[in-house]
């Protein structure tokens, strides 16, 4: 089984739609991230949590908002999509040292 | 603004011959560095890392390279193979603590059979 799950792997949805990506890992990791991976761009960091009370924004936050439930769960929620949001999404977690990060298999979202 | 529909740089090779991969980083306060592989369809993988009181390390059929004075980092596969067909990331880092991870944009790797 996989360490980290998202859910749901494949999006559709229209402008203005809220939405919810979902993200659980059995990995017993503290940190868990959100990175939204568009063509040619690399990776950019939405948000990250270090632990089940700590929510920090990282780069482009905007447009974004996450809860973390628990130890294993972080959601990342589209409030209004936009098409400018159409993107791969991935969660990832790490141990306390934070140094290698861990990825689930994506989620890809289309905004129309 | 943003750019979209940017093109990887990409290296293409033959299958068995030796590919080496670049990537140059910003922060000389980086302490920690590791490369990723990432195959269509799915998320990152960690390959292999190295720490700046190195400046080489190998794995299976993989070498890390570091240059920690132009702040280059270089993975070298040897006898390069289809499988290895993906897109390869660089990161930097900083040892404990609350530092985050910055991941450059990738190379796109492609072995022709």
């Amino acid at each position: 089984d996989a360490d980290v799950t998202q859910t749901p792997r494949n999006r559709i949805t229209k402008t203005g739609k809220r939405i919810m990506l979902e993200c659980s890992q059995t990995k017993g990791h503290d940190r868990m991230y959100w990175y939204r991976q568009d063509p040619g761009l690399g990776l950019r960091l939405i948000y990250y949590s270090f632990d089940v009370k700590d929510i920090n924004k990282g780069e482009i936050s905007d447009g974004y908002s996450v809860s973390r439930q628990a130890q294993a769960k972080f959601s990342l929620s589209l409030e209004s999509a936009i098409p400018n949001q159409t993107a791969l999404y991935f969660c990832a977690t790490s141990d306390y040292g934070g140094e290698t990060q861990y990825f689930g298999p994506g989620t890809r979202l289309l905004v129309l | 603004g943003e750019s979209v529909g940017l093109h990887l740089p990409t290296l293409s090779v033959q299958e068995g011959d030796n590919s080496i991969i670049n990537c140059a980083y910003s922060n000389s306060a980086s302490d920690y560095f590791i490369w990723y592989k990432q195959e269509s369809g799915k998320g990152p993988q960690f390959i292999i890392d190295i720490r700046s009181n190195m400046d080489k390390r190998q794995g299976q059929r993989v070498t890390v390279l570091l240059n920690k004075t132009v702040k280059h980092l270089s993975l070298q596969i040897a006898a390069t193979q289809p499988g290895d067909s993906a897109v390869y990331f660089c990161a930097e880092n900083m040892h404990g603590g609350s530092y985050i991870p910055t991941f450059g944009r990738g190379t796109s790797l492609i072995v022709h059979p």
